[in-house]
This record gives C-alpha cells, sequence and structure tokens, in this order.
C-alpha cells in the first residue's frame, strides 16, 4: 500500500463547477500537509499548505482531519487554467522529506 | 532570476553511459534534493543535503551519486545507464529540514531517456 493515496482520476468537469480531491495517508508520524499542482512536463509547485483547522485561499479550500488521516481539497468556480494534476503530499519533519500521492488528474472543460 | 535550474533539460544516451545532471539555486537555501518522477507519474525522494551533508538517501542503487561542492550546488551523477533510469529527475531546494511548512521549489525536470 502506497504510503499517500489519491484517485488518479482523470476528472472532467465543465467550467464553474466545484470539484473535491480526496486523499489519505498512512503514516501517523506524517507532520505537514500540502497540495501541489503540476502541470503537463512542468514542475510541481506549491498550491496550498493544509492546516487542521481548514484554510482556503480564494477558490481552493483545503480540510485535514488528522484522525482519520484524510486530506482533500476543494476547487470552486473551475477555470480552464486549473487543468493539471494536483499532487497531495505529506512530510515528516525529519530530514524534510516529501512524499507525495500519485496525483489526481483535473480536466476542466469549456 | 530562475531560482531552482537545472541542465540540461533534455538527455538522450545509450545504455551503459554515464552521465551528470547539474543543478544550482540562487535562494540561498540551506537543503536541497533530488527527486525521481517515473513513467507513471510518480514522485519519489532520492536524496537530500543539508549544507553539502547527505541526509536522506533512499534506496537508491549505488550506480546514483550526488555530489554537492557547494550548498547552491547538487549534482547528480549516473553510472553504467539501464533502460529503467529513463525519467525526469527533478532538484528542490528549501531553506531549511524541520518548519512544517517549509515550501521546497522545483526545478523544471531533466527529461532522461535511455535507450
Amino acid at each position: 500500500r502506497k504510503e499517500v493515496e489519491q484517485d488518479p482520476g482523470p476528472f472532467n468537469v465543465p467550467e464553474g463547477a466545484t470539484v473535491a480531491f480526496n486523499c489519505t495517508y498512512s503514516n501517523s508520524a506524517s507532520q505537514s500537509f500540502f497540495w501541489y499542482r503540476q502541470d503537463c512536463r512542468k514542475e510541481p509547485k506549491l498550491l496550498m499548505s493544509v492546516y487542521s483547522s481548514g484554510n482556503e485561499d480564494g477558490r481552493f479550500t483545503a480540510q485535514l482531519n488528522r484522525a482519520s488521516q484524510y486530506i482533500s481539497l476543494l476547487i470552486r468556480d473551475s477555470k480552464l487554467s486549473d487543468s493539471a494534476t494536483y499532487l497531495c503530499v505529506v512530510k515528516r519533519n525529519q530530514g524534510g522529506k516529501l512524499i507525495f500521492g500519485q496525483g489526481t488528474e483535473l480536466s476542466v472543460k469549456p | 532570476d530562475t531560482a531552482v535550474s537545472q541542465t540540461p533539460k533534455y538527455l538522450v544516451t545509450q545504455m551503459g553511459n554515464d552521465k551528470s545532471i547539474k543543478c544550482e539555486q540562487n535562494l540561498g537555501h540551506d537543503t536541497m534534493y533530488w527527486y525521481k518522477q517515473d513513467s507513471k507519474k510518480f514522485l519519489k525522494i532520492m536524496f537530500s543535503y543539508n549544507n553539502k551533508e547527505l541526509i536522506i538517501n533512499e534506496t537508491v542503487p549505488n550506480r546514483f551519486s550526488p555530489k554537492s561542492p557547494d550548498k547552491a550546488h547538487l549534482n547528480l551523477h549516473i553510472n553504467s545507464l539501464e533502460l529503467g533510469d529513463s525519467a525526469v529527475y527533478f532538484c528542490a531546494s528549501s531553506k531549511g529540514l524541520a518548519g512544517g511548512t517549509d515550501t521546497q521549489y522545483f526545478g523544471p525536470g531533466t527529461r532522461l531517456t535511455v535507450l
């Protein structure tokens, strides 16, 4: 079993839709949580960190449930430019190692 | 003003050859990393260095040898290349090791194809 699991998708949604991505992690020693975005043939870029209290950045909302070891990302009012692969990432503070999920592909259509 | 740069961007080579990929960061960060993204798009850490000291060494064949001449550079040398080494290799850097939300910045990647 992979340490970080995501639904690989693809998710095909129309512009303006709300889409939710889920992620689970297996190592309770994980300390920090992130969503990264990766465009086709490009490097991953940090989208947002995820905090226990939940956090929002514009159209993006991230939630963390430590008890269930579950992370989510909600995208409201999807734009064509949101099309990308979304990577769920956990980190154990020791060594700074990032552990990536396999990514969820999102395609937003006109 | 590129933050993390890698050369070359593309590398096509024959099995059995030895090749190097270079990485440089101008962010003043102390920690640098190498990740491998395979054909299934799965990103996995290989190595990390903090102030030129090896911190993380995942289960990577010893044909892969990282070298950090200074904290702004982390190069990856690969001996006796195999078909399975074909992947995209990403360099990354961060300010430190700990600090929960310390962001890692990735380079543009080097696409290695072994024929």
